[in-house]
Order: C-alpha cells, then sequence, then structure tokens
C-alpha cells in the first residue's frame, strides 16, 4: 500500500535561515509527489509538484524540492525562511487510476525571529 | 487558477441535528471531488469520493448513512453530516481536481469547521 512519511512532526528555524523537510514514501512505481501548505484554519496550497522529468523542482514562494528515487524521498527546501512561512506542510502522493491522495502527517514549522 | 469554495466556512450545531457543506469548483467543471477530514493538529484523512451522477465512494471506516455526499451538478456537491454528535466536530476540506487532466493535482476548498455541542 501506498504510504507517505513525515519524520518530524514539527521543526523550528530562525527566520533567514535554510530549511529543510524531509519526506519518504512507499510506491511500487514512479509515484505522482505533490507538496502542500496549510495555514491556520485554512485550505491546502500546492507549493510544488513532481511527475517527471528533472528531479529538482520549483515552486511558488522560492520553495523546491528534489526527488531522488534511490532513496524514495522528496525533500522540501527553502534557501531563506520568511517569518510569513510558518505554517503546516504536507508531502503527499498521487495514486494512479482514482485520482486520490494519500498524505503524509504533516510538519508545522515554526520561524523565530 | 482553479478555485474551489466551501460554505460554511464554520457552523456550530446542536447533537442530534443535521449540518450541510457545499462545495463548490468556480471556474471549472469537476466530475469527482474528494471530501477529507482533518483533526486538530492531523493530516487530511480521506473520507469519500464524490461522482457527479453516481453514488459516492467511501473509505473503510466512514459511515455511508451518517456522511451523506450528493454530487448533483458539475460544479456542487455537498456533505451532510446526519445526527451529529460532538465526536463530529472536525474541520472537512474538500478537493477537487481539474477536468480532463490526469495529473493527479488537487485544488481544495479553504474548509468548514464543525463544531456540535
Amino acid at each position: 500500500a501506498q504510504s507517505v512519511t513525515q519524520p518530524d512532526i514539527h521543526i523550528t528555524v530562525s527566520e533567514g535561515a535554510s530549511l529543510e523537510l524531509r519526506c519518504n514514501y512507499s510506491y511500487g512505481a514512479t509515484p505522482y509527489l505533490f507538496w502542500y501548505v496549510q495555514s491556520p484554519g485554512q485550505g491546502l496550497q500546492l507549493l510544488l509538484k513532481y511527475f517527471s522529468g528533472d528531479t529538482l523542482v520549483q515552486g511558488i514562494k522560492g520553495f523546491e524540492a528534489e526527488f531522488k528515487r534511490s532513496q524514495s524521498s522528496f525533500n522540501l527546501r527553502k534557501p531563506s525562511v520568511h517569518w510569513s512561512d510558518a505554517a503546516e506542510y504536507f508531502c503527499a502522493v498521487g495514486v494512479p487510476g482514482g485520482f486520490k491522495t494519500i498524505f503524509g502527517a504533516g510538519t508545522r514549522l515554526f520561524v523565530k525571529a | 487558477g482553479a478555485v474551489v469554495s466551501q460554505h460554511p466556512s464554520w457552523v456550530i450545531c446542536k447533537s442530534g441535528t443535521s449540518v450541510k457543506i457545499e462545495c463548490r469548483s468556480l471556474d471549472f467543471q469537476a466530475t469527482t471531488m474528494f471530501w477529507y477530514r482533518q483533526f486538530p493538529k492531523q493530516s487530511l484523512m480521506l473520507m469519500a469520493t464524490s461522482n457527479e451522477g453516481s453514488k459516492a465512494t467511501y473509505e473503510q471506516g466512514v459511515e455511508k448513512d451518517k456522511f451523506l455526499i450528493n454530487h448533483a451538478s458539475l460544479t456542487l456537491s455537498t456533505l451532510t453530516v446526519t445526527s451529529a454528535h460532538p465526536e463530529d466536530s472536525s474541520f472537512y476540506i474538500c478537493s477537487a481536481p481539474l477536468s480532463g487532466r490526469a495529473s493527479y493535482e488537487q485544488y481544495f476548498g479553504p474548509g468548514t469547521r464543525l463544531t456540535v455541542t
């Protein structure tokens, strides 16, 4: 069965510092991978997605993610975090055939001044 | 970009009553929509897949008679929580993929917070 693991429940970084959020997936074929961000009390916004091709994907708000097949990972990165980036981040896998999306447990990002 | 709306954004109801939540795709048609439930500080759990013109498909463990889903048009799906109880209090989120795109990319509504007293 497909699954997504986000090993860090929460992460705290200083404003201006770099960020990396980890994501590992379990899937039998090349997955469709997503990162979403959720601000408190809000729905989810797509940051970026990987379907095929270049394994380094650029997204909105200065985020990028790298697909590494050998490690079954799709880690999210940002070179310089802003206070407005504080939110919950979800990694997700797209399930073929039915448009279903499997979400990881989420990582809450705290940004300190 | 594609926009999905939900109404209401929050609702408080008494135990035993029913509550209807609407999910609309504003600028595209959605033959399929998804309903998720999210408990505080937890991830999204898929409840059901809403299919236009046919019955919804429920995930294992989700009570069909309690969470009634209707997808009567290409832009509207509704979730009715029947005989609500305090344990049904949660954040309900709907999503829809762009029609015709086999991309699995979802567009999410802003969510509806339900509190049952």
